[in-house]
């Protein structure tokens, strides 16, 4: 079973719609939540972290979190076409390293 | 300002070659990390420096070599490489290991032939 869980996608969304992305995670030691955008051939860019249980909102974006059901997910409204990326899912590890835990990513496509 | 930057953008080297990356980061950071991602995958870590501590994945060939000259840099040397260690090399900071979030630099794209 691997560490966190995404949908691979692609997900296609229409503009101005809302995108869903979920994450599922194994480890219940995790404390803090990141979601990261990466454009093809860019490196990560941070979108979102939570901490809490229950929704955190940032201007479109939308971060939820579960902590009993271990579930992460992040919320696009009004979708733009500059919204179409790679999201990648990453709760903070609890091991030595402190290392944050990537999922394999969600592929958004929004369409004209 | 959360800027890390990493030179170069790009490399292509021989398999026989020696080389090495840059990272720097000015936001007064305790811990710097690299990464390497392959296409389609998500980062993968490869080392850990933090409080003049330096932390290795077992995973990582002792063809790279990390480099902590001071606190605000991290660099990589890169020494025999093979062509399946091509891929986007991240360098990331954070105020503390394992606590915080973490920034990436934009990355160095390597060609091993």
């Amino acid at each position: 079973q691997k560490e966190v869980e995404q949908n691979s996608g692609p997900l296609s969304v229409p503009e101005g719609a809302i995108a869903s992305l979920n994450c599922t995670y194994s480890d219940r030691g995790s404390q803090s939540f990141f979601w990261y955008r990466q454009y093809s051939g860019k490196s990560p860019e941070l979108i979102m972290f939570i901490y809490s249980n229950g929704d955190k909102e940032d201007g479109r974006f939308t971060a939820q979190l579960n902590k009993a059901s271990q579930y992460v997910s992040l919320l696009i409204r009004d979708s733009q076409p500059s919204d179409s990326a790679t999201y990648l899912c990453a709760p903070l590890g609890t091991d030595s390293w402190g290392k944050l835990q990537f999922g394999a990513g969600t592929q958004v496509v929004v369409t004209p | 300002d959360t800027e890390v930057t990493q030179t170069p953008k790009h490399l292509v080297m021989g398999m026989t070659n020696k080389k090495s990356l840059k990272c720097e980061q000015h936001m007064g950071h305790r811990a710097m990390y690299w990464y390497k991602q392959k296409a389609k995958k998500p980062p993968e870590l490869m080392f850990v420096y933090s409080y003049e501590k330096l932390s290795i994945n077992e995973s990582v060939p002792s063809r790279f070599s990390p480099e902590c000259p001071n606190s605000s840099l991290l660099n990589l040397h890169l020494h025999a490489l093979q062509p399946e260690d091509s891929a986007l090399y991240l360098c990331a900071s954070s105020q503390a290991r394992g606590t915080d979030t973490q920034y990436f630099g934009p990355g160095t794209r390597l060609t091993v032939l």
